[in-house]
Formats: C-alpha cells, structure tokens, sequence
C-alpha cells in the first residue's frame, strides 16, 4: 500500500502565502496521479478545492491554487484568511493498484 | 443541486454488519462514481472503495477487501455501502462522495454529510 505524505501542521500569518505538500512514497507525484485537495473544518465534511492537479471547483477562492512542485503535488493559499483555518488533505490515485489514498492531513493555522 | 444525502447513525455490536446509504440527486446517477471514505475520531481520512452506478463495478482498497461490499440501485439513485465482521476500530463516521472519472480528468467534488458508525458492546 502506497503511503501519501503531508506536513503534519503548518502555521501562517493573515494576509501571507503558503504552501502545502503531497508526497508519494512510490516516487514523483505526476499529472497522473490526479491530485486532489481538500478542506475539512471540525464537524463538517471535507470540501473539495482543486482536482487533477491545478483545476478549481465554481466555489473554490481564487486565493487556492494547486500545482506540482519538486516532485509532489502543492496547494498554495496566497493571501490567507482567518477562514483558511481548517485541515487539508490531499488524495492521490494509484492506478497500477486503481485506488486512492489519502495524504494523513495537514492542520494549518493562522494567527 | 447535487445532493448526497445518507441514511442516519448506526450503532452496532462487534461482529454485527452494517448498511450505509446515500441517495443522489441532481445529477445523472449513473454517470459518476460513488466513493466511500471514512474517518475515525479525531484521525484523517481513508478511502474504502468506489462503486461505477452504470456497471456496477466495484474498486476496493485492499484493507477492506473480503469485508466490504458497493452496491447500487439504479432505479432509486441510491448507492449502499456493507461492512461485515465489525470490530470497535471501525467506529467512524462514514462518508460517500461523487466522482466523475474520465480517462484523462477526475473530480471529486460532492459529498454527503456522513453517517456515524458506532462499535460498541
């Protein structure tokens, strides 16, 4: 079973750019692993924010953009909001194996 | 609107099954994958497995394999998720969500609300 990899906590300041990252324990995540990120606020379901790769559900911010950076898959918030607080989880599909595994989460915090 | 809407908490003794629903509507049922994913307290998420409503094929994660079974009824836009041989780990909310999987783009964009599973002697 593949493991997918996310810091575990990440800590901004309102208003500053961060990054978030996903990796693969198989090697180079890849457009082919169709990366996918989520939001997940305490007590609410998780909320879909970009899929295969860089592409934004209607309702995502514009401040959320995906993308791969040095072998994995990255979420940058740009201009972060208190809203922002929340845990992120990316997903990634294997599909020597066709599945999906998620990334353990990342708790990101803005103070 | 899309609308993933499941049946309620469940509580169940260990070894018992349980049957998780999730009604679609809004959509072309048969046209997206339904995925099962879950999430015990205070933990992160973990796919279970995905369910194609147009075949009926079904793609489990190994962990569940032999244990686990998707199934869909077409005719109400309802997919069921069937977790046999219940132990306490299993004690999890239990959430499915749409997929739309092409060759070349997937998105999983809606969810359901969750269904709390309790595991409890």
């Amino acid at each position: 079973q593949a493991v997918v990899t996310q810091e575990p906590s990440l800590t901004v300041s309102p208003g500053g750019t961060v990054t978030l990252t996903c990796a693969s324990s198989t090697g180079a995540v890849t457009s082919g692993y169709f990366p996918h990120w989520f939001q997940q606020k305490p007590g609410q379901a998780p909320r879909a924010l970009i899929y295969s790769t860089s592409n934004k559900q209607s309702w995502t911010p514009a401040r959320f953009s995906g993308s791969l950076l040095g072998g994995k898959a990255a979420l940058t918030l740009s201009g972060v909001q208190p809203e922002d607080e929340a845990e992120y989880y990316c997903l990634l599909y294997y599909v020597d194996l066709q599945s999906w595994v998620f990334g353990g989460g990342t708790k990101l915090t803005v103070l | 609107q899309v609308q993933l809407v499941q049946s309620g908490a469940e509580v169940k003794k260990p070894g018992a099954s349980v049957k998780v629903s999730c009604k679609a509507s809004g959509y072309t049922f048969s046209d997206y994958y339904i995925h099962w994913v879950r999430q015990a307290p205070g933990q992160g998420l973990e796919w279970m497995g995905c369910v194609y409503p147009n075949s009926g094929a079904t793609y489990y994660a190994q962990k569940f394999q032999g244990r686990v079974t998707m199934t869909r009824d077409t005719s109400i836009s309802t997919a069921y998720m069937d977790l046999s041989r219940l132990i306490s780990d299993d004690t999890a909310v239990y959430y499915c969500a749409r997929e739309m999987g092409a060759a070349n783009l997937k998105n999983h964009d809606y969810w359901g609300q969750g269904t709390l599973v309790t595991v409890s002697s």
